[in-house]
């Protein structure tokens, strides 16, 4: 079976230093892969998916995630950290049929 | 505005109340999911709905009964819950059962007293 793990339980980081939030996948084959955030209160919101093509996938809010087949990871990532980007991230691969598996979630807290 | 709208937003009951939690989506999608989100512990599916017929149920307690009378909407009939059964749940809907990825409703956060 498909899963993924983030080893992380939470990421502190400055604002406007860089942000990476860490996702690895065990699958066989050629996983699909996706980002989600949650805000306080607030459902799951898509930022971006890998299916095929560039290994650089660009998505919302200024983030992008680089799909690494070698090292399978998907790690999310951007340039420059803000304040409003503190929320909850989950990794996701589809397994079975057709079922998406989330990661436990990483939570993100920039420091002003 | 996802496209896919819970109502309540916030519920609190008794443990003998018997309550309803309502799921619609206006995206055309024909899978429909409850997920069960608390504290500390991973996001859990509960129900899978496709094309209305329920594809999976996680072992989930009786006193959680889903319905889904269309492709559309999909319920939560609660009954008897116990304290630790308050968490957020959430609807999610997607074209196709996960492939394309889910859209997912702002959830519904429940308190049992």
């Amino acid at each position: 079976a498909q899963s993924v793990a983030q080893p992380e339980d939470q990421v502190n980081v400055a604002e406007g230093n860089p942000l990476t939030v860490k996702c690895t996948y065990s699958v066989s084959g050629n996983p699909y892969l996706f980002w989600y955030v949650q805000y306080p209160n607030r459902g799951l919101q898509f930022l971006l998916k890998y299916i095929t093509g560039d290994n650089l996938v660009k998505g919302s809010y200024g983030f992008e995630a680089e799909f690494n087949k070698s090292q399978t990871s998907f790690h999310l990532k951007k340039p420059s950290a803000l304040v409003s980007d503190s929320a909850l991230y989950f990794c996701a691969d589809v397994y079975g049929n057709n079922r998406l598996a989330f990661g436990k979630g990483n939570q993100v807290v920039v420091i002003p | 505005e996802t496209g896919v709208t819970q109502t309540p937003r916030h519920l609190v009951m008794g443990m003998t109340n018997k309550k309803s939690l309502k799921c619609e989506q206006h995206l055309g999608h024909n899978a429909m999911y409850w997920y069960k989100q608390s504290a500390k512990k991973p996001l859990e599916l509960m129900f899978v709905y496709n094309f209305k017929e329920q594809t999976e149920n996680n072992s989930v307690p009786s006193r959680f009964s889903p319905e889904c009378p269309n492709s559309s909407h999909l319920f939560l009939h609660l009954h008897t819950l116990q304290p630790e059964d308050s968490a957020l749940y959430l609807c999610a809907s997607s074209q196709g059962e996960g492939g394309y990825g889910y859209t997912f409703g702002s959830g519904t956060r429940l308190t049992v007293v």
